[in-house]
């Protein structure tokens, strides 16, 4: 077990479809992170929660949104993607005090945008 | 804001040899350091970070110096096992000084294969 789940693992949708993908954590953190894992790219962050609100939005299409209802779960809202999303999606949470990194990641939700 | 760049992309070492993986950063509040491995379909894992005050820290066969002044730390690893190959990926966080939740900036990855 990791203590970060995220499902489902792996999601394969059209452009013009909506899907949503879920992350929950039971190590008690209370800030969660999206990360978008590309291939021969670094892991770009997307967004980050901290005490249930966005702290953090890097610029990200608004064809994501994300929603976070309590400190213990994390959504990620999908909408009218591009084929250049197509990515390893991966969730982590730490610790609300900087020194209480590190992230602890979940496995991450394989994307294909066809 | 802070870039971090690693090198190498690939490192192909014989099983027992040691592999040495480097990382630079450009953001001088940084002072957290965390290196993780990930194996092929599996999440990123933290296997050892460092925090800027201190210059090395050690756990069995791993290693990370740091090198504040020139803004550069290094993963080492020693006794290398086919087990070990993976893609390890160093990081940074800036002081984030009020705010207090952790903000990671990665590189790029290194593919570290361990031949037996």
């Amino acid at each position: 077990e990791t203590g970060v789940t995220q499902t489902p693992r792996h999601l394969v949708m059209g452009m013009t479809n909506k899907k949503s993908l879920k992350c929950e954590q039971h190590l008690g953190h209370n800030a969660m992170y999206w990360y978008k894992q590309s291939a021969k790219k670094p892991l770009e962050l997307m967004f980050v929660y901290s005490l249930e609100e966005r702290v953090e939005n890097n610029s990200v299409p608004s064809r994501f949104s994300p929603e976070c209802p309590n400190s213990s779960h994390l959504f990620l809202h999908l909408h009218t993607l591009q084929p250049e999303d197509s990515a390893l999606y991966l969730c982590a949470s730490s610790q609300d005090r900087q020194t209480r990194l590190p992230l602890h990641f979940g496995n991450g939700t394989r994307l294909t945008v066809t | 804001g802070e870039n971090v760049e690693q090198h190498p992309s690939t490192l192909s070492v014989q099983e027992g040899d040691s592999a040495v993986i480097k990382c630079t950063y450009s953001d001088s509040a940084s002072n957290y350091f965390p290196w993780y491995k990930q194996e092929l379909g599996k999440r990123p894992q933290l296997i050892i970070d460092i925090r800027s005050n201190v210059g090395e820290k050690k756990d069995q066969r791993i290693a990370v110096t740091l090198n504040k002044t020139a803004k550069h730390f290094s993963l080492h690893i020693t006794e290398t096992q086919p087990e070990d190959s993976a893609v390890y990926f160093c990081a940074a966080s800036p002081n984030a000084g009020g705010t207090s939740y952790g903000k990671l900036t990665f590189g790029q990855g290194t593919i570290l294969t361990v031949h037996p």
